[in-house]
């Protein structure tokens, strides 16, 4: 799986849109690009994904670079709530090999 | 859908005691879980895959006599902490693969339990 780097912390006022980018330039064809969370002394927490495209759902938004090899959670109206680790993963979406494998991640701080 | 659960939620053993932590897939079928070790201000650390009816899959330096893992049933897999010490003081996490996911990229989607504290004095 590729390797990804994110930056170790962000803060983002409450109500404005927390932007997390990931770095993953190593990147192949065939592998997909997801976001978990981890709010503290929980389980991770999934929030979305995508291939190549940009995606969104209830959560966030997925904005994927045209040459995949960078990517941004976008978060719209961040919340205190929305505090939280916030783990950047690529890797290829089949049975075998489902290992996740988890970085350093980024601390998002909401602030009020 | 896709609950996870774990149980206990915290526990606190003596050093030198087996604890036995749970996880439970409680709406759907999975045939293959992972457990997690997480410390302190550290990220998520796999320990072993676990594959209903088989073996469980170490990963490298992980003590597999340690850490005993037991996946009878497609809905249940658990983790005994044997002779435990303070140094296995930790957030053990579980997560769980559904398979047949509704869109592309979430085939085999896992789901996370919430966790398990445990302390060891």
């Amino acid at each position: 799986d590729a390797k990804t780097t994110q930056p170790t912390s962000m803060d983002c006022a409450e109500g404005r849109a927390a932007n997390l980018p990931c770095n993953h330039s190593t990147i192949s064809g065939n592998e997909y690009v997801y976001w978990y969370r981890q709010i503290h002394s929980q389980g991770p927490q999934y929030i979305i994904h995508g291939l190549k495209n940009n995606e969104t759902n209830e959560m966030a938004s997925l904005i994927i670079t045209e040459d995949r090899k960078s990517s941004t959670l976008i978060l719209p109206h961040a919340t205190l709530r929305d505090t939280a680790v916030y783990y950047c993963i690529v890797r290829v979406a089949t049975m075998y090999g489902n290992k996740l494998v988890f970085g350093a991640g980024t601390i998002l701080r909401v602030k009020s | 859908g896709a609950v996870v659960s774990q149980h206990p939620s915290r526990v606190i053993c003596k050093s030198g005691t087996s604890v036995k932590i749970e996880c439970r897939s409680l709406d759907f079928q999975a045939t293959t879980m992972f457990w997690y070790r997480q410390f302190p201000k550290q990220s998520l650390m796999l320990m072993a895959t676990s594959n209903e009816g088989s073996k469980a899959t170490y990963e490298q330096g992980v003590e597999k006599d340690k850490f005993l893992i037991n996946h009878a049933s497609l809905t249940l897999s658990t983790l005994t902490v044997t002779s435990a010490h303070p140094e296995d003081s930790s957030f053990y996490i579980c997560s769980a693969i559904r398979s047949g996911g509704a869109s592309p990229g979430r085939l085999y989607e896992q789901y996370f339990g919430p966790g398990t504290r445990l302390t060891v004095t």
